[in-house]
């Protein structure tokens, strides 16, 4: 029974490199989304996803792309790493938008240096 | 901007008090979500509330919606420990139902 499987738990990145923050869910929901949470912040939206194919962007999208080739998979790629992206980034996936429940992962805590 | 505004950031009391957390937005919306969050974890989702005026509980936790379904309260009695965590709450964004907008959170400490 995983639910929502981020990989990996923390990371350490160079400013300018790039990487790609894994998210899987095995509940079939349609609707995936990232967040960030910083201190005082509460959780951020940068990128959600209604299905397979579709993204669109969210409140803080700038440096981040994702993909949705798989009803399981929703990746989070950060193109060129910058210490302003220094977070918690929280995977969600859910059986549909808005009223229905969000099933979190465990997060990965991102340093860059 | 932040859509939803929660009060008070930090709240740090005696366990056995009561106490109330606020979520406020200036939006109207469809429904709303409270979650909590423990140290390491993501948001566990606790309640959705729907219509407004409505009032769930959820043993010693009360959630109520606005009637304007503007804003919500999560009232905790005769708080324990194990109540301590990141309460958050959540609603549709204004443009678009499909973006989850989370509040800034209250994070709650109580004291054996």
């Amino acid at each position: 029974n995983a639910g929502v499987t981020q990989t990996p738990k923390f990371q350490v990145l160079k400013t300018g490199q790039s990487m790609t923050l894994q998210c899987a869910q095995d509940m079939n929901h349609e609707y995936m989304s990232w967040y960030r949470q910083d201190p005082g912040m509460g959780l951020r939206l940068i990128h959600y996803s209604v299905g397979a194919g579709i993204t669109d962007q969210g409140e803080v999208p700038n440096g981040y792309n994702v993909s949705r080739s798989t009803t399981e998979d929703f990746p989070l790629r950060l193109l060129s790493a910058a210490p302003s992206q220094t977070s918690v980034y929280f995977c969600a996936s859910s059986y549909s938008h808005a009223v229905t429940e969000a099933f979190f992962g465990q997060g990965t805590r991102l340093t860059v240096v | 901007t932040q859509l939803l505004e929660q009060s008070p950031q930090f709240l740090s009391i005696q366990e056995g008090e009561n106490l109330t957390v606020y979520c406020n937005s200036s939006s109207v919306f469809s429904s709303l979500q409270w979650y909590r969050q423990e140290p390491g974890e993501g948001p566990v989702l606790l309640v959705t509330v729907v219509t407004g005026g409505e009032v769930k509980k959820l043993k010693r936790l009360t959630f109520q919606f606005g009637d304007a379904r503007k804003d919500s309260s999560l009232h905790i009695t005769a708080a324990q420990p194990g109540d301590t965590g990141l309460y958050l709450c959540a609603g549709e964004g204004p443009s678009s139902a499909s973006k989850i907008i989370f509040g800034s959170g209250t994070r709650l400490s109580i004291r054996p």
